[in-house]
């Protein structure tokens, strides 16, 4: 199994800052990463897929990059509704797997 | 907007049985892979099970292999989740997921929640 490490657990920011968010997986995935964002009480949405791809509706201040096992999740200009939890999910084996989540809060 | 409403959750006993059902519209349903996903309270996300888009093949969590059957309807646009032999630590809110067509989760529905308890 494909395990994925999401740091830092929590990262405190203001809005209109950049947040940047960190995944790591125990073996090469690829680009066959997504990050997905999860507010309290809601279910997740996809945010990015293939590493770099931005979902169908998604701000452009989201990007995603990397691939091998190292990502990386830019949030520019956090906006107010971006305070959330955020989880990376590989899909280059099975099982499929999910980090831990970072938590971006307000500073 | 692609429509996932989860039902059958609920409090039950360990070692007991549960089916959920996920509902599915306003999409192609028989076009695409889905997926069960759950996450215990204040946890984060976990895998559960896939089913293809026309049934033909299944994968699932080693946590829930042998105890959990996906399955569906295509001709009702329906998904399932039987699970068995319940225990205290698959309580958790269960999604019904749908895949985008690469192992990716693009539409959520919103959950329904399974208590194990005695």
């Amino acid at each position: 199994e494909i395990v994925l490490t999401q740091s830092p657990a929590t990262l405190s920011l203001s809005p209109g800052e950049r947040g940047t968010l960190s995944c790591r997986a125990s073996q090469s995935v690829s680009t066959f990463l997504a990050w997905y964002q999860q507010k309290p009480g809601q279910a997740p949405r996809l945010l990015i897929y293939d590493a770099s791809n931005r979902a169908t509706g998604i701000p452009a201040r989201f990007s995603g990059s990397g691939s091998g096992t190292d990502f990386t999740l830019t949030i520019n200009n956090l906006e107010p509704e971006d305070f959330a939890i955020y989880y990376c999910q590989q899909r280059s084996n099975w099982p499929l797997t999910f980090g831990p989540g970072t938590k971006v809060d307000m500073k | 907007q692609v429509q996932l409403v989860e039902s059958g959750g609920g409090v039950v006993q360990p070692g007991r049985s549960l089916r959920l059902s996920c509902a599915a519209s306003r999409f192609t349903f028989r076009n695409h892979g889905m997926h069960w996903v759950r996450q215990a309270p204040g946890r984060g996300l976990e895998w559960v099970a896939v089913i293809w888009y026309d049934g033909s093949n299944t994968y699932y969590a080693d946590s829930v292999k042998g105890r959990f059957t996906i399955s569906r309807d295509n001709s009702k646009n329906m998904l399932y989740l039987e699970i068995n032999s319940l225990r205290a630590e698959d309580t958790g809110v269960y999604y019904c997921v749908r895949d985008r067509g690469s192992y990716y989760l693009d539409f959520w529905g919103q959950g329904t929640l399974v208590i194990v308890s005695s």
